[in-house]
């Protein structure tokens, strides 16, 4: 368990609805990262961060913003959301060196109608 | 352009044989080379890495063999066991750009093992 809770877990959002999706982590590590999940896709990296207001883009950041304000949050927000947005949406954290693995959230489920 | 691929979406094995996921990638710049199993309405579980360096890593029932003159990774999985089901995602990290966590993942192959 790396001590990660996302939430929530299951959200229904309408087109053009602003959403934010929380990452929560208990151990104080300094990189977090979003994920997305998507059929045919794999996993896409969206957004992370490398210490308390440090952030940077992934592969697929358009429409996204985050913010980190303190080191145990992580925040996704969709400005306004669109239907290519309805997906499983993953936070990570890296709990130690260089050759370390990602470790995953349990998930959010977004969809937007 | 897919950088890393995982050409085959579903494998269907016995109970007590071994399991072959494979892998291919294009770019000769990643330096480490993750496996993850996910089980439906979970976040991915990390399996097993290794680095470039290396030509194969053990832990236990799972292997993993890289071949970098084939860009080629596979995991074997012996004795498979029912609740080796799962989805198995392949990832791939850049050498340079980003951070340790910016991760190329493949689509993923679903491995049924039947008892």
């Amino acid at each position: 368990d790396a001590g990660i809770t996302q939430s929530p877990r299951h959200k229904v959002t309408e087109t053009g609805t602003p959403v934010t999706l929380r990452c929560h982590q208990t151990e104080n590590h300094r990189y977090m990262y979003w994920y997305r999940q998507d059929p045919g896709h794999g996993l896409r990296l969206i957004h992370y961060s490398y210490g308390v207001k440090d952030t940077d883009k992934g592969e697929v950041s358009d429409g996204y913003s985050v913010s980190r304000s303190k080191t145990e949050d992580f925040l996704l927000t969709l400005e306004s959301a669109t239907s290519s947005q309805t997906s499983v949406y993953f936070c990570a954290i890296i709990n130690g060196g260089r050759n370390s693995p990602l470790h995953f959230g349990n998930g959010t489920r977004l969809t937007v109608t | 352009d897919q950088q890393v691929k995982q050409n085959s979406p579903s494998l269907s094995v016995q109970e007590g044989r071994i399991s072959i996921l494979n892998c291919d990638y294009t770019n000769s710049m990643f330096d480490y080379f993750l496996w993850y199993k996910k089980y439906p309405a979970e976040g991915p579980t990390f399996l097993i890495s290794i680095s470039s360096i290396k030509d194969k890593n053990e832990d236990g029932r799972f292997t993993v063999f890289l071949n970098k003159s084939a860009k080629h990774l596979s995991l074997h999985i012996v004795p498979s066991q029912p609740g080796d089901s799962a989805v198995y995602f392949c990832a791939a990290r850049p050498m340079y750009g980003g951070s340790q966590g910016n991760l190329i993942f493949g689509k993923g192959t679903k491995l049924s093992v039947k008892p």
